[in-house]
């Protein structure tokens, strides 16, 4: 299985901070790379897909990048209702696996 | 509207059988992969399987298989996940979650509600 590594697991930040999450891949997964936001009692959320792609309705302050093994989820200026759990998830091979979240606190 | 209804929260003791379940509605139900998310008490995502409708294609995680069956009607537009013996150790929120693209499993874009198994004696 490919085990997906996110750091921090957890980053204290307050609004209109730029903050930047990273995922790494213990093998290369091309740009096969998504990401989704969690927020408590909620389902998932799907932010961007395939490394860069933002999903339809997901706000533009939302990016990302990387490929290979290495990948970054950045948000540009931190609203109030991005204070949530975010969570990398590789398509490349199933199983699918997920990376263990960042929380990300006020 | 797109969207996923999983049925309701159910309360089991181990060494029973569950299935649970998950509607789709608003798109070709038979073209987009469906698959199965676990997540237990204050914990991460964990994916354990999909399933095409189309042609009841599964595939599952190692960690649940021969644990779990996955299962889909076409005919009903739903998809299920199976247990024949629930142990503690499934007790959890499951996800069913449909794959962005058809035909081939990427991001998972439309996700259920949840449902919540307790399974205490």
């Amino acid at each position: 299985d490919i085990q997906m590594t996110q750091s921090p697991s957890s980053l204290s930040a307050s609004v209109g901070d730029r903050v930047t999450i990273t995922c790494r891949a213990s093998q290369s997964i091309n740009t096969y790379l998504n990401w989704y936001q969690q927020k408590p009692g909620k389902a998932p959320k799907l932010l961007i897909y395939a490394t860069s792609s933002l999903h339809s309705g997901v706000p533009s302050r939302f990016s990302g990048s990387g490929s290979g093994t290495d990948f970054i989820l950045t948000i540009s200026s931190l609203e109030p209702e991005d204070f949530a759990i975010y969570y990398c998830q590789q398509s490349y091979i199933i199983p699918l696996t997920f990376g263990g979240g960042t929380k990300v606190e006020i | 509207e797109v969207q996923l209804v999983q049925s309701g929260a159910e309360v089991k003791k181990p060494g029973e059988s569950l299935k649970i379940s998950c509607k789709g509605s608003g798109y070709t139900f038979t073209n987009y992969w469906i698959g199965w998310v676990r997540q237990m008490p204050g914990k991460g995502l964990e994916w354990m399987g999909i399933i095409h409708p189309g042609d009841s294609d599964s595939k599952y995680s190692p960690s649940v298989q021969g644990r779990v069956t996955i299962s889909a009607d076409k005919s009903i537009r739903t998809a299920y996940l199976q247990w024949d013996s629930l142990e503690a150790s499934d007790t959890a929120i499951y996800y069913c979650a449909r794959h962005l693209t058809p035909v081939t499993y990427d991001a998972l874009d439309i996700w259920g509600q949840g449902t919540m198994v307790i399974v205490s004696s």
